[in-house]
Protein backbone atom coordinates (compact mmCIF):
# COMPACT_ATOMS: atom_id res chain seq x y z
CA UNK A 1 0.00 0.00 0.00
CA UNK A 2 1.44 3.60 -0.94
CA UNK A 3 1.41 6.50 0.80
CA UNK A 4 -0.97 9.02 0.20
CA UNK A 5 0.23 11.84 -1.55
CA UNK A 6 0.75 15.34 -0.16
CA UNK A 7 2.71 18.72 -1.08
CA UNK A 8 5.83 18.26 1.11
CA UNK A 9 5.30 22.11 2.17
CA UNK A 10 3.05 24.84 2.24
CA UNK A 11 3.60 28.29 3.47
CA UNK A 12 1.38 31.34 4.32
CA UNK A 13 1.56 34.60 6.05
CA UNK A 14 -0.15 35.07 9.83
CA UNK A 15 -3.94 35.72 8.88
CA UNK A 16 -3.84 34.09 5.51
CA UNK A 17 -5.92 30.82 4.62
CA UNK A 18 -3.80 27.71 3.39
CA UNK A 19 -4.98 24.31 2.23
CA UNK A 20 -3.50 21.30 1.70
CA UNK A 21 -3.88 18.45 -0.04
CA UNK A 22 -4.21 14.22 0.19
CA UNK A 23 -4.46 12.21 -2.94
CA UNK A 24 -5.14 8.48 -3.04
CA UNK A 25 -7.15 5.92 -4.92
CA UNK A 26 -10.74 5.00 -5.31
CA UNK A 27 -9.68 2.02 -2.73
CA UNK A 28 -8.68 4.71 0.14
CA UNK A 29 -9.84 8.43 -0.06
CA UNK A 30 -12.23 7.57 -2.76
CA UNK A 31 -13.90 4.99 -1.13
CA UNK A 32 -14.60 5.92 1.94
CA UNK A 33 -15.21 8.73 4.23
CA UNK A 34 -12.32 7.43 7.07
CA UNK A 35 -9.79 10.58 6.34
CA UNK A 36 -8.67 12.07 9.49
CA UNK A 37 -5.91 14.90 9.53
CA UNK A 38 -3.09 15.05 12.16
CA UNK A 39 -0.85 18.04 13.56
CA UNK A 40 2.78 16.80 14.92
CA UNK A 41 4.82 19.06 16.03
CA UNK A 42 8.77 18.43 16.71
CA UNK A 43 9.32 15.46 19.34
CA UNK A 44 5.82 15.53 20.08
CA UNK A 45 3.08 12.93 19.70
CA UNK A 46 0.27 13.31 16.51
CA UNK A 47 -2.55 15.66 17.61
CA UNK A 48 -5.93 14.31 16.16
CA UNK A 49 -7.52 17.90 13.87
CA UNK A 50 -9.76 16.31 11.63
CA UNK A 51 -11.66 12.98 11.77
CA UNK A 52 -14.14 11.14 9.21
CA UNK A 53 -13.66 14.01 6.60
CA UNK A 54 -14.88 17.06 8.37
CA UNK A 55 -15.37 16.66 11.72
CA UNK A 56 -13.39 18.62 14.46
CA UNK A 57 -12.82 17.16 17.93
CA UNK A 58 -13.38 18.77 20.47
CA UNK A 59 -11.28 21.29 21.45
CA UNK A 60 -9.78 22.04 18.43
CA UNK A 61 -9.89 25.26 17.06
CA UNK A 62 -12.88 25.77 14.12
CA UNK A 63 -10.06 27.72 12.16
CA UNK A 64 -9.34 24.13 10.61
CA UNK A 65 -11.78 22.50 8.77
CA UNK A 66 -11.56 18.96 6.02
CA UNK A 67 -13.06 18.16 3.04
CA UNK A 68 -13.16 15.41 0.27
CA UNK A 69 -13.80 15.43 -3.42
CA UNK A 70 -13.13 12.41 -5.42
CA UNK A 71 -10.05 10.99 -4.86
CA UNK A 72 -8.76 13.57 -2.53
CA UNK A 73 -9.22 15.44 0.76
CA UNK A 74 -8.41 18.60 2.13
CA UNK A 75 -7.45 20.35 4.82
CA UNK A 76 -8.02 24.05 5.05
CA UNK A 77 -6.47 26.41 7.89
CA UNK A 78 -7.84 29.98 8.25
CA UNK A 79 -6.64 32.65 9.85
CA UNK A 80 -2.74 31.07 10.52
CA UNK A 81 -1.16 31.60 13.58
CA UNK A 82 2.24 30.84 14.81
CA UNK A 83 1.05 28.13 16.60
CA UNK A 84 0.02 25.70 13.09
CA UNK A 85 3.83 25.81 12.00
CA UNK A 86 4.08 21.95 12.33
CA UNK A 87 3.74 18.73 10.02
CA UNK A 88 0.90 17.81 9.36
CA UNK A 89 -0.65 14.35 8.00
CA UNK A 90 -3.63 12.91 6.37
CA UNK A 91 -4.33 9.41 7.06
CA UNK A 92 -7.40 7.30 5.42
CA UNK A 93 -8.90 3.85 5.79
CA UNK A 94 -8.03 1.28 2.45
CA UNK A 95 -9.61 -1.95 1.42
CA UNK A 96 -6.51 -2.74 -0.85
CA UNK A 97 -4.82 -5.35 -0.64
CA UNK A 98 -6.20 -5.76 2.87
CA UNK A 99 -8.68 -4.10 5.58
CA UNK A 100 -5.72 -1.30 7.06
CA UNK A 101 -5.14 2.86 7.37
CA UNK A 102 -2.62 4.82 5.26
CA UNK A 103 -1.05 7.83 6.09
CA UNK A 104 0.22 10.79 3.55
CA UNK A 105 3.84 11.97 3.04
CA UNK A 106 3.04 14.52 5.23
CA UNK A 107 3.40 18.20 4.81
CA UNK A 108 5.40 20.94 6.63
CA UNK A 109 3.30 23.84 7.07
CA UNK A 110 5.15 27.03 7.35
CA UNK A 111 3.94 30.63 8.81
CA UNK A 112 5.90 33.26 7.35
CA UNK B 1 -7.20 11.35 32.25
CA UNK B 2 -6.70 9.18 29.65
CA UNK B 3 -3.30 8.25 29.54
CA UNK B 4 -1.35 6.00 27.41
CA UNK B 5 1.82 4.83 28.01
CA UNK B 6 4.48 3.09 25.83
CA UNK B 7 7.86 0.79 27.07
CA UNK B 8 10.11 -2.27 25.89
CA UNK B 9 11.43 -0.09 23.52
CA UNK B 10 15.45 -0.29 22.92
CA UNK B 11 18.49 -1.51 20.69
CA UNK B 12 18.30 -4.71 19.20
CA UNK B 13 20.05 -6.29 16.26
CA UNK B 14 19.10 -7.77 12.94
CA UNK B 15 16.80 -10.68 12.98
CA UNK B 16 16.14 -10.05 16.87
CA UNK B 17 13.23 -9.55 18.86
CA UNK B 18 11.70 -7.73 21.04
CA UNK B 19 8.25 -6.95 22.62
CA UNK B 20 6.33 -3.56 23.39
CA UNK B 21 3.68 -2.80 25.67
CA UNK B 22 1.25 0.09 26.12
CA UNK B 23 -0.54 0.54 29.45
CA UNK B 24 -3.83 2.35 29.20
CA UNK B 25 -5.45 4.49 32.19
CA UNK B 26 -8.43 7.05 32.71
CA UNK B 27 -10.58 5.19 29.91
CA UNK B 28 -12.17 1.89 29.43
CA UNK B 29 -9.75 0.30 27.58
CA UNK B 30 -12.05 -3.11 26.44
CA UNK B 31 -13.94 -0.87 24.94
CA UNK B 32 -11.93 0.66 22.06
CA UNK B 33 -9.68 -0.35 18.66
CA UNK B 34 -6.17 0.35 19.12
CA UNK B 35 -3.39 0.66 17.03
CA UNK B 36 0.22 0.91 16.48
CA UNK B 37 1.46 3.77 14.56
CA UNK B 38 5.48 4.30 14.16
CA UNK B 39 8.12 7.41 12.66
CA UNK B 40 11.42 6.10 11.53
CA UNK B 41 14.17 9.14 11.88
CA UNK B 42 13.06 11.90 10.19
CA UNK B 43 10.69 10.43 8.40
CA UNK B 44 6.53 10.37 8.34
CA UNK B 45 4.06 8.37 10.22
CA UNK B 46 3.41 4.70 9.23
CA UNK B 47 0.39 2.72 10.52
CA UNK B 48 1.72 -0.75 11.70
CA UNK B 49 -1.31 -2.33 12.64
CA UNK B 50 -4.59 -2.62 14.64
CA UNK B 51 -7.08 -4.97 16.91
CA UNK B 52 -10.31 -5.33 17.82
CA UNK B 53 -11.75 -4.55 21.52
CA UNK B 54 -11.99 -8.02 22.09
CA UNK B 55 -8.72 -8.80 20.54
CA UNK B 56 -10.79 -10.97 18.14
CA UNK B 57 -9.56 -9.67 15.04
CA UNK B 58 -6.54 -7.41 14.45
CA UNK B 59 -4.82 -6.07 10.93
CA UNK B 60 -1.35 -5.34 9.73
CA UNK B 61 0.39 -3.24 7.45
CA UNK B 62 2.15 -5.25 4.94
CA UNK B 63 5.72 -4.27 5.72
CA UNK B 64 5.49 -6.00 8.78
CA UNK B 65 2.92 -8.93 7.98
CA UNK B 66 3.71 -12.53 9.14
CA UNK B 67 6.82 -10.74 11.38
CA UNK B 68 4.69 -8.52 13.76
CA UNK B 69 1.93 -9.82 16.33
CA UNK B 70 -0.52 -7.02 17.78
CA UNK B 71 -2.27 -8.69 20.69
CA UNK B 72 -4.10 -6.81 24.27
CA UNK B 73 -5.17 -8.38 27.53
CA UNK B 74 -8.04 -6.21 28.81
CA UNK B 75 -7.80 -7.27 32.68
CA UNK B 76 -4.29 -5.87 32.80
CA UNK B 77 -5.58 -2.50 30.77
CA UNK B 78 -2.73 -2.96 28.30
CA UNK B 79 -1.63 -3.62 24.24
CA UNK B 80 1.62 -5.51 22.79
CA UNK B 81 3.42 -5.36 20.29
CA UNK B 82 5.38 -8.62 19.79
CA UNK B 83 8.46 -7.76 16.76
CA UNK B 84 10.14 -10.92 14.98
CA UNK B 85 12.82 -10.91 12.50
CA UNK B 86 13.60 -7.22 13.24
CA UNK B 87 15.42 -5.29 10.27
CA UNK B 88 17.32 -2.21 10.07
CA UNK B 89 14.61 -0.37 8.54
CA UNK B 90 11.81 -0.99 11.34
CA UNK B 91 13.98 1.71 13.28
CA UNK B 92 11.32 3.79 14.51
CA UNK B 93 9.76 5.51 17.31
CA UNK B 94 6.77 3.53 17.95
CA UNK B 95 3.37 4.90 19.23
CA UNK B 96 0.44 3.45 20.47
CA UNK B 97 -2.91 4.86 19.73
CA UNK B 98 -6.47 4.85 20.60
CA UNK B 99 -9.13 5.11 17.99
CA UNK B 100 -11.98 7.12 19.56
CA UNK B 101 -14.46 7.04 16.97
CA UNK B 102 -14.27 3.58 15.30
CA UNK B 103 -12.59 5.01 12.00
CA UNK B 104 -8.72 4.82 12.47
CA UNK B 105 -8.94 8.22 13.73
CA UNK B 106 -6.80 8.26 17.24
CA UNK B 107 -7.40 11.08 19.87
CA UNK B 108 -5.29 9.99 21.99
CA UNK B 109 -1.56 8.84 21.51
CA UNK B 110 1.71 7.83 23.74
CA UNK B 111 4.23 9.53 24.10
CA UNK B 112 6.31 6.86 21.76
CA UNK B 113 8.95 4.41 22.13
CA UNK B 114 12.71 4.50 20.65
CA UNK B 115 13.23 0.93 18.85
CA UNK B 116 16.75 0.73 17.23
CA UNK B 117 17.82 -2.03 15.09
CA UNK B 118 21.54 -2.06 14.48
CA UNK B 119 24.69 -4.24 14.76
Amino acid sequence: QSALTQPASVSGSPGQSITISCTGTSSDVGGYNYVSWYQQHPGKAPKLMIYDVSNRPSGVSNRFSGSKSGNTASLTISGLQSEDDADYYCCSYTSSPTPSYVFGTGTKVTVL
Amino acid sequence: EVQLVESGGGLVQPGGSLRLSCAGSGFTFSTFWMHWVRQGPGKGLEWVADIRQDGSASFYAASVKGRFIISRDNAKNSLYLQMNSLRAEDTAVYYCARDDYGSGSSGFWGQGTLVTVSS
